[in-house]
């Protein structure tokens, strides 16, 4: 079983709507990441949370998006109003702490048409 | 911000033959760098890493040195598989924990 679960695996959505990505990452870790990766492209980091709050965001990470850990469990990355250039592959990543590596997910494939 | 610059980006070895690839990085406050595999329809796996202490980390066939003072580390793969085939990503680490990514390598082992 992995150690984190993203669903859906692939998500399409028509341009400006909302779309809601899940992560459970099955421990009692304190740090997650969201991540991006544009096709053919490094991966680029959106925002880390720390204790339930977010505690690092990139440029990226403008007011389009939200995260939230709605119940102790689940991660979730919000976009509101998609555009086209958010189409990519989206990772969410648990971490044991500073310095450390962390465990990516498999990853949602997110197609804005 | 930390920039992460990462070569080769694409890389073909006959099976057996050994894989180097290379990153450089900018922020010498960096003190932590992980390598990453990327299967295809995959999330990245963590392979090996290295903390700024120490100069070279070895695990079976996989070694990663670095030099601080040149701001550079390396991933080597020696004997390799068919297996090993992937894209690879260096990192570096940023303030707040978040990792900045090499452009990624990818790996080809020719049986």
């Amino acid at each position: 079983e992995p150690e984190v679960t993203q669903t859906p695996s692939h998500q399409v959505t028509q341009m400006g709507q909302e779309v809601i990505l899940r992560c459970v990452p099955i421990s009692n870790h304190l740090y997650f990441y969201w991540y991006r990766q544009i096709l053919g492209q490094k991966v680029e980091f959106l925002v880390s949370f720390y204790n339930n709050e977010i505690s690092e965001k990139s440029e990226i990470f403008d007011d389009q998006f939200s995260v939230e850990r709605p119940d102790g469990s689940n991660f979730t990355l919000k976009i509101r109003s998609t555009k086209l250039e958010d189409s990519a592959m989206y990772f969410c990543a648990r971490g044991t702490g500073v310095n450390y590596g962390y465990t990516f997910g498999s990853g949602t494939r997110l197609t804005v048409v | 911000g930390e920039n992460v610059e990462q070569h080769p980006s694409t890389l073909s070895v006959q099976e057996g033959d050994s894989a180097v690839i290379k990153c450089t990085y900018s922020d010498s406050a960096s003190n932590y760098f992980p390598w990453y595999k990327q299967e295809l329809g995959k999330g990245p796996q963590l392979i090996i890493d290295i903390r700024s202490n120490v100069g070279e980390k070895k695990d079976q066939r996989i070694a990663v040195t670095l030099n601080k003072t040149a701001k550079h580390f390396s991933l080597h793969i020696t004997e390799t598989q068919p297996e090993d085939s992937a894209v690879y990503f260096c990192a570096a680490i940023g303030t707040g924990n978040q990792f900045y990514f090499g452009t990624g390598t990818s790996l080809t082992v020719i049986p």
